[in-house]
């Protein structure tokens, strides 16, 4: 069974540094792309970035350049998202989803969902 | 301001058939890229509902299609639950902006 389990919820302070992770498992996690998606409270959903655990080769919408980092560790089959300084504005639920290599292809798999809360 | 533009909210009476559209333009849907649909149940993660314009994934009920036509697509849905209260959303690449771009999402309440 195809599953992203992503870490739990998380309460931070402005200009504190976060990571949270995305793990897959149940096929084979060099070989499909991860995404990141960000929906604020009560919004829709945008597109952050994406990575290929492949070769940890990142691409940023950009909307969301030099604002964070999406690094993968194919050893353990996880992807992660980085920020170096939070701030109020980051506040959001993050999801992970993974999508085939071929072409443009949908999301097919999403995550359970990270909460963030940045807050003073 | 989305990239992909939907309307805020639709709603109709159980049994009914409803519709959402998703506009955009000649650098995505109006493109070579597919349409892609999602369905967000209240306080989950977004779930592949249509790919590839009219393609439902295994499991997914024939009373959810999708169709698309110049720089729009459409998702229908039939035979309206109470369970398919939920928002939708579209998704299709951009290549102005090399990258994906979602539709700000369709609130559906069943009536």
């Amino acid at each position: 069974e195809v599953q992203l389990v992503q870490s739990g919820a998380e309460v931070k302070k402005p200009g504190e540094s976060l990571k949270i992770s995305c793990k897959g498992s149940g096929y084979s996690f060099t070989t499909y792309w991860i995404d990141w998606v960000r929906q604020m409270p009560g919004k829709g959903l945008e597109w952050m970035g994406i990575i290929y655990p492949g070769d940890s080769d990142p691409r940023y919408s950009p909307s969301f350049q030099g604002q964070v980092t999406i690094s993968a560790d194919k050893s353990i089959s996880t992807a992660y998202l980085h920020w170096s300084s939070l701030k109020a504005s980051d506040t959001a639920m993050y999801y992970c989803a993974r999508r085939p290599v071929d072409g443009y292809s949908p999301f097919d798999y999403w995550g359970q969902g990270t909460l963030v809360t940045v807050s003073s | 301001q989305s990239v992909l533009t939907q309307p805020p909210s639709v709603s109709g009476a159980p049994g009914q058939r409803v519709t959402i559209s998703c506009t955009g333009s000649s650098s995505n849907i109006g493109a070579v890229y597919d349409v892609h649909w999602y369905q967000q149940l209240p306080g989950t993660a977004p779930k592949l509902l249509i790919y590839d314009n009219d393609n439902r994934p295994s499991g997914v009920p024939d009373r959810f299609y999708g169709s698309k036509s110049g720089t729009s697509a459409s998702l229908a849905i039939t035979g309206l639950q109470a369970e398919d209260e939920a928002d939708y959303y579209c998704q299709s690449y951009d290549s102005s902006l090399s990258g994906w771009v979602f539709g700000g999402g369709t609130k559906l309440t069943v009536l």
